[in-house]
């Protein structure tokens, strides 16, 4: 089966810039989530949706950071203004459901640098 | 949130068993305790999972004590391709938010030839 789709996979902008990240998950899969992994730290989940519905954005910079997934499928993550410490790589990941027997499968996550 | 701890690094030869430990001593009994791996430049993907029995797939084998408060993740003869950071992660068996993966910093993983 396919794997979870991200695109880009690099993006270079500036502080203060706007970008979007844009996630397709294994077909049929409820659960979406965005993680942002700084470099040298493990994954920090930033938002999970189970279909189109926010499940936990307790962790979203709301300030900055958005998010939506339109018809329970794809999903973007968007950050606008981008700030320096916002350089990270950027995963998605999906499972059939949210509990905690099911696995969660990755993509292989969008590198931002911002200048 | 339950905690694990982790050696930062572990070396290996290629061809031989690696046992990775975890100690998780304030696990509660619905906890499951996961295993995810990261490979250079990619994103993390499962490995296993059990609650309180050891587990066994293709990838690995999971032994738990029988206290819960650790668990070993052994893989039976490493490759070159197994060097990777490797994530023990407690996950409440709720689901919804309180089901979501905490990742700590792993197990550097290297394998040598």
């Amino acid at each position: 089966e396919a794997g979870v789709a991200q695109s880009p996979r690099y993006k270079i902008i500036e502080k203060r810039q706007s970008v979007a990240f844009w996630c397709n998950p294994i077909s049929g899969h409820a659960t979406l989530y965005w993680y942002q992994q700084i470099l040298g730290q493990g994954p920090k989940l930033l938002i999970q949706f189970q279909n189109n519905g926010v499940v936990d954005d307790s962790q979203l910079p709301k300030d900055r950071f958005s998010a939506e997934r339109l018809k329970g499928v794809d999903s973007t993550l968007k950050i606008q203004p981008a700030k320096l410490e916002d350089s990270a790589v950027y995963l998605c990941a999906s499972s059939s459901s949210g509990t905690a027997s099911h696995e969660q499968f990755f993509g292989p996550g969008t590198r931002l640098t911002v200048l | 949130d339950a905690k694990t701890t982790q050696p930062n690094s572990m070396e290996s030869n290629e061809e031989e068993p690696v046992h990775l430990p975890c100690n998780h001593s304030t696990i509660s009994g619905t906890d499951y305790i996961h295993w995810y791996r990261q490979l250079p430049s990619q994103g993390p993907e499962y490995v296993i999972h059990g609650l309180t029995s050891n587990v066994n797939n293709r990838m690995a084998s999971l032994a738990i004590a029988e206290d819960r408060k650790s668990s070993t993740l052994i893989l039976h003869r490493a490759t070159l391709r197994d060097a990777a950071v490797y994530y023990c992660i407690l996950r409440p068996v709720y689901g919804g938010s309180q089901g979501n993966l905490i990742f700590g910093k792993g197990t550097k993983l290297s394998v040598k030839p």
